[in-house]
């Protein structure tokens, strides 16, 4: 099976600031199968991008994604207040479907 | 508007069978449009998926599980059920079920916490 790695674990930033999150596969990920989610403590999580770079239904556009074999990026141009938060991908090119371990970004 | 509720017990004995319902509001199981999952995120932990569900019944496992998986749809309680046999301590989590188009999730319900304990 695929295995993701995120990093950083944690990112400490200060709203305003530009955040770059990294997903890295341990194979090459089928045709940009990759999607983010963001999740809130308590809370199930929501879907931010998928197809690597296109943003989900109501998803902002200071959100965006990027990347594509085994190597993808999901950057929060500003950080707003509601943007802090743990964020897993996700790849669906190969079964079984794996998510990484997350990297939460916490404010500074 | 897609809403999805998980329900079921929230302690479950070591060896003994794990039975949680995913209630769907605002489309039907019986839609060839979705496809339906669950995944779970241990404590602490990142997010597993446990399997998906088609309305035509057919099923898709992930092979970690998949000897110990039983997902099923009740078309007249439009509802989603996941059975997890054998269950140990490692199976303490919170449980989610998801609409999808088989690939990604894109509605979540709200969870379900399940510990494993005598």
């Amino acid at each position: 099976e695929i295995v993701l790695t995120q990093s950083p674990g944690t990112l400490s930033l200060s709203p305003g600031e530009r955040a770059t999150l990294s997903c890295r596969a341990s194979q090459r990920v089928i045709a940009t199968s990759l999607a983010w989610y963001q999740q809130k403590p308590g809370q199930a999580p929501r879907l931010l991008i998928h197809g690597a770079s296109r943003r989900a239904t109501d998803i902002p556009d200071r959100i965006s994604g990027s990347g594509s074999g085994t190597d993808f990026t999901l950057t929060i141009s500003r950080l707003e207040p509601e943007d802090f938060a743990v964020y897993y991908c996700q790849q669906y090119g190969s079964s079984p479907w794996t998510f990484g371990q997350g990297t939460k970004v916490e404010i500074k | 508007q897609l809403q999805l509720q998980e329900s079921g017990p929230g302690l479950v004995k070591p060896s003994e069978t794990l039975s949680l319902t995913c209630s769907v509001s605002g489309a039907s199981v019986n839609n060839n449009s979705y496809y339906w999952g669950w995944l779970r995120q241990p404590p602490g932990k990142g997010l597993e998926w446990i399997g998906t569900i088609y309305y035509t019944g057919s099923t898709y496992y992930n092979p970690s599980l998949k000897s110990r998986v039983t997902i099923s749809l009740d078309t007249s309680k439009n509802q989603l059920s996941l059975k997890l046999s054998s269950v140990t301590a490692a199976d303490t989590a919170v449980y989610f079920c998801a609409s999808t188009n088989f690939y990604y999730m894109d509605v979540w319900g709200k969870g379900t916490a399940v510990t494993v304990s005598s």
